[in-house]
């Protein structure tokens, strides 16, 4: 079964700074992707970067940036020039087959002023 | 991106009743729609997944009978949880399946039973 590990339940970062969350997962597929999705205080569910696994090339939005390992399965989400609206919860995920995602347990961000 | 609208946001019901929770793709057609549950402070968990025009497909522990889904058209689908107990309060939340959608969730349905 497809695994995803966030091994960070909180971290917090002074704004303007950079901060990095932690991933890692467990897949037997040869092609898949991996998402980081934001969770606020809304609780919607936002898309963050998305990275395809046959990509090489490392994703990247804006003051958001991965860092894919393929071999080690690593998949951390950096957060240049740390904002207050950044502040939330946030879930690494996996595509597991068949269009389904597999979640890790969160990480919850602050940002101090 | 895809737009999914769901509905109701929030919705507080007495014990023992039925609640209907839709999601609606508003520029997509979702030939898929995956129904997530989340408790406070933990993930998402994935309830089931519908299929346009045919039975869904529940996990594992996921009581069929209680988490009644319909995905009657390419535009909607619905869960409803019958005779619902303050156990089943929680979030739940809907994505749409399609990667070409951007694997877009709804906004959530909050749901308080008393």
């Amino acid at each position: 079964a497809q695994t995803v590990t966030q091994s960070q339940p909180e971290m917090s970062v002074q704004e303007a700074e950079t901060v990095t969350l932690s991933c890692t997962y467990d897949t037997s597929e040869s092609d898949y992707y991996l998402f980081w999705y934001k969770q606020p205080p809304s609780r919607q569910m936002i898309l963050v970067i998305r990275q395809e696994a046959y990509k090489q090339q490392n994703a990247t939005e804006n003051r958001f940036s991965v860092n894919f390992q393929k071999a080690a399965k690593s998949f951390s989400l950096k957060i240049s020039d740390s904002q207050l609206g950044d502040a939330a919860m946030y879930f690494c995920a996996c595509y597991q087959g068949a269009q389904k995602l597999v979640f890790g347990q969160g990480t919850r961000l602050t940002i101090n002023p | 991106g895809a737009v999914v609208s769901q509905h109701p946001s929030r919705v507080i019901c007495k014990s023992g009743t039925s609640v209907k929770i839709e999601c609606r793709s508003l520029d997509f057609q979702a030939t898929t729609m995956f129904w997530y549950r989340q408790f406070p402070k933990q993930s998402l968990m994935l309830m089931a997944t519908s299929n346009e025009g045919s039975k869904a497909t529940y996990e594992q522990g996921v009581e069929k009978d209680k988490f009644l889904i319909n995905h009657a058209s390419l535009t909607l689908s619905t869960l409803t949880v019958t005779s619902a107990h303050p156990e089943d309060s929680s979030f739940y939340i809907c994505r749409l399946g399609q990667l070409s959608g951007g694997y877009t969730f709804g906004s959530g349905t909050r749901l308080t039973v008393v």
